[in-house]
């Protein structure tokens, strides 16, 4: 399978929790995206990566959340003391360009926090 | 204001009905357009991508105004494999980098 690869695809934890998410993208792609989508909202940005690289972060992204790219391949997304109101599928997507086409997303993970 | 406004609906059609969902978006330097499709609990897939000079594939049809900062996708003939959610999205200028905004989606009913 030559997708993008999310693990876990569902993961519950207890409020105050730290949980982490891997992201493996296409490999030839060296852009790689976070996004959090909520019941009936559309995906919201939270960060990217060219190669190792992290260009930005998001104003939603608070600082219990963090994510490395380490060797410009697979990424993580980690999130400290989780909150109920953290509880959302993440998705991460990958691409070669800039220009919006060409982005293939993974499964997604989806978090329950209780 | 959201970058992205669509009309959440749903839209409850029967099989063969045209349907047509818009779109508007708020950043006029915006680059790309493109329409997604995700059902349940699955990611977002691309359904087509929006060109000025509007574009078709199979029973749909994209169009984009740029003066009127409006999208817009056209489904004729619905099949029932056609339910799923309708994501707009625009390649935008956001903080410092062009990134994908996902409008909140149009859910689309098709019935037998």
């Amino acid at each position: 399978d030559t997708g993008v690869s999310q693990d876990p695809r569902h993961k519950i934890t207890k409020r105050g929790q730290n949980v982490t998410f891997r992201c493996d993208p296409i490999s030839e792609h060296n852009r790689l995206y976070w996004y959090r989508q909520t019941l009936g909202q559309g995906p919201e940005f939270l960060t990217y990566f060219q190669n190792e690289a992290q260009l930005e972060k998001s104003r939603l992204l608070s600082d219990r959340f963090s994510a490395e790219r380490p060797k410009g391949s697979f990424s993580t997304l980690e999130i400290q003391r989780t909150e109920q109101g953290d509880s959302a599928m993440y998705l991460c997507a990958s691409t070669s360009t800039g220009t919006g086409s060409g982005y293939t997303f993974g499964s997604g993970t989806r978090l329950t926090v209780v | 204001r959201k970058e992205v406004e669509q009309d959440p609906g749903p839209f409850n059609v029967p099989e063969g009905a045209t349907v047509a969902f818009n779109c508007t978006y708020s950043n006029s330097a915006s680059q790309s357009f493109f329409w997604y499709r995700q059902d349940c609990r699955k990611e977002p897939k691309l359904l087509m991508s929006v060109y000025s000079s509007g574009n078709e594939d199979g029973r749909f049809t994209a169009q984009l105004n740029r003066a009127s900062q409006y999208i817009s996708l056209l489904i004729r003939d619905s099949k029932l494999s056609d339910s799923a959610t309708y994501l707009c999205v625009v390649n935008t200028w956001m903080d410092s980098s062009y990134k994908l905004i996902f409008g909140s989606g149009t859910r689309l009913l098709v019935r037998p």
